[in-house]
């Protein structure tokens, strides 16, 4: 079936750093891919989309683009702040019986040192 | 405009109980999708419901149910619960149906069975 994997966390870093995420799916047809980002006690945010192949996503300094050769949709940001603490999460949405669904992966925990 | 809203934020129940959570979605979203995070399991969807009926329903068993009211609140609910029951359920809502539209999530209820 359809699926996401990410990068295991947590990772750690310090302001200003350059970060990287990696996120591969495995999906018939044409997914949209998403990135969400999740703040502790909060529900998820979106944090940028991409809906076909070479799109280009981005948000507050963060973008991933489709990569359907490589099945691909790495989250970089060049410079991280304390503020971007925080669990992200890939995911992948298609139409399923009619509707569509979100299947995420694992999420992947970010601590940003000062 | 105001998010979408979850309530009870948190609560208790005991194994063998039952439990009824509510949704509601922003104004004019018609359709209301349920997900359940657990740390073992990530982030699973429940079911889609659009306009009163039921699209899609995910992996679960028959103890969790669902459903839509006419003014598109949404009402997920879990019978004999188990240990294993205890999550993060997160609703999220859209104005359609359909990968164009932007799925926005709600805080969340808390669940623990104890």
């Amino acid at each position: 079936g359809d699926s996401v994997t990410q990068m295991e966390g947590p990772v750690t870093l310090s302001e200003e750093a350059f970060l990287t995420i990696n996120c591969t799916y495995t999906a018939t047809g044409y997914p949209s891919l998403f990135w969400y980002v999740q703040y502790p006690g909060e529900g998820l945010q979106l944090l940028l989309k991409a809906t076909k192949a070479d799109d280009k996503g981005s948000n507050k300094g963060f973008e991933a683009t489709y990569r359907k050769e490589t099945t691909s949709f790495h989250l970089e940001k060049g410079s991280v702040q304390v503020s971007d603490s925080a669990v992200y999460f890939c995911a992948l949405s298609k139409i399923y019986n009619q509707g569509g669904k979100l299947i995420f992966g694992q999420g992947t925990e970010l601590s940003v040192k000062p | 405009k105001a998010g979408v809203t979850q309530t009870p934020r948190y609560l208790i129940k005991t194994r063998g109980q039952q439990v009824t959570l509510s949704c509601s979605p922003i104004s004019g979203h018609r359709s209301v999708s349920w997900y359940q995070q657990t740390p073992g399991q990530g982030l699973q969807f429940l079911f889609e419901y659009f306009s009163e009926t039921q699209r899609n329903k995910g992996n679960f068993p028959g103890r969790f149910s669902g459903r839509q009211f006419s003014n598109s609140r949404s009402e997920m609910n879990v019978s004999t619960l188990e240990l294993g029951d205890s999550a993060l359920y997160l609703c999220a809502s859209s104005l359609g149906q359909g990968l164009r539209y932007e799925q926005y999530f709600g805080p969340g209820t808390r669940l623990t069975v104890t």
